[in-house]
């Protein structure tokens, strides 16, 4: 039991679908991160939240908008996807980074998504 | 740019046996973190470090930040099944404090 949740844990979608991606963390953090994980590929990360606001987007596709509405939850809004997308979509809370413990990072289960 | 080179990608091993990979990079750091990651499922942080020359264990996990800041490694003794998964380790960037992450060391258990 990490205290980070997601949902759903699957999806599948057609190219021309709208999805959301569900995130909460109960560990009372301030920094919410999505990130992507592909096959044989290190874990790529796509947006920071810091106090609701977005500190990173790292050249991600604007099909993919995020959404931080607090602390605690953070969506991951999909629209128009491509089956290279397909990959597990992880999300991860640590306390605002800087000093030692505050960047650890901890994490969800993830969505495993499949786009076809 | 600031990379982690993790080794061996990955290991097959016999129950009972110990096993040790390790993180390099060419950049100087000062957190170690370490996590597993079981299929399907997120990373789980297992051991963290934050000083030179730090020996940390978990259980039957031991971590040890290198000396030179520029390394770390993980020891596994006596493994069992469920040891079995894909092992990272990842230190924050000086710059933005952002995780970057070594590709992983796969551990499996020969039956």
């Amino acid at each position: 039991e990490t205290g980070v949740t997601q949902t759903p844990r699957h999806l599948v979608m057609g190219m021309t679908n709208k999805k959301s991606l569900k995130c909460e963390q109960h560990l009372g953090h301030n920094a919410m991160y999505w990130y992507k994980q592909s096959a044989k590929k290190p874990l790529e990360l796509m947006f920071v939240y810091n106090f609701k606001e977005q500190t990173e987007n790292n050249s991600v596709p604007s099909r993919f908008s995020p959404e931080c509405p607090n602390s605690s939850h953070l969506f991951l809004h999909l629209h128009t996807l491509q089956p290279e997308d397909s990959a597990l979509y992880l999300c991860a809370s640590s306390r605002t980074p800087g000093t030692s413990e505050n960047n650890e990072q901890f994490f969800g289960p993830g969505t495993r998504l499949t786009v076809l | 740019g600031q990379q982690l080179n993790q080794s061996p990608q990955s290991m097959f091993i016999q129950e009972g046996e110990d096993v040790s990979m390790n993180c390099t990079s060419s950049s100087i750091f000062n957190t170690w973190l370490w996590y597993k990651q079981d299929p399907g499922e997120g990373p789980v942080l297992l051991i963290a470090l934050y000083k030179a020359g730090e020996l940390t264990s978990n259980g039957r996990l031991t971590a040890q930040f290198g000396i030179t800041r520029k390394d770390s490694f993980l020891n596994i003794s006596a493994s069992i099944p469920s040891d079995v998964g894909i092992y990272f380790c990842a230190s924050p960037m000086d710059s933005n404090y952002q995780l970057i992450w070594g590709a992983g060391t796969k551990l499996i258990i020969k039956p």
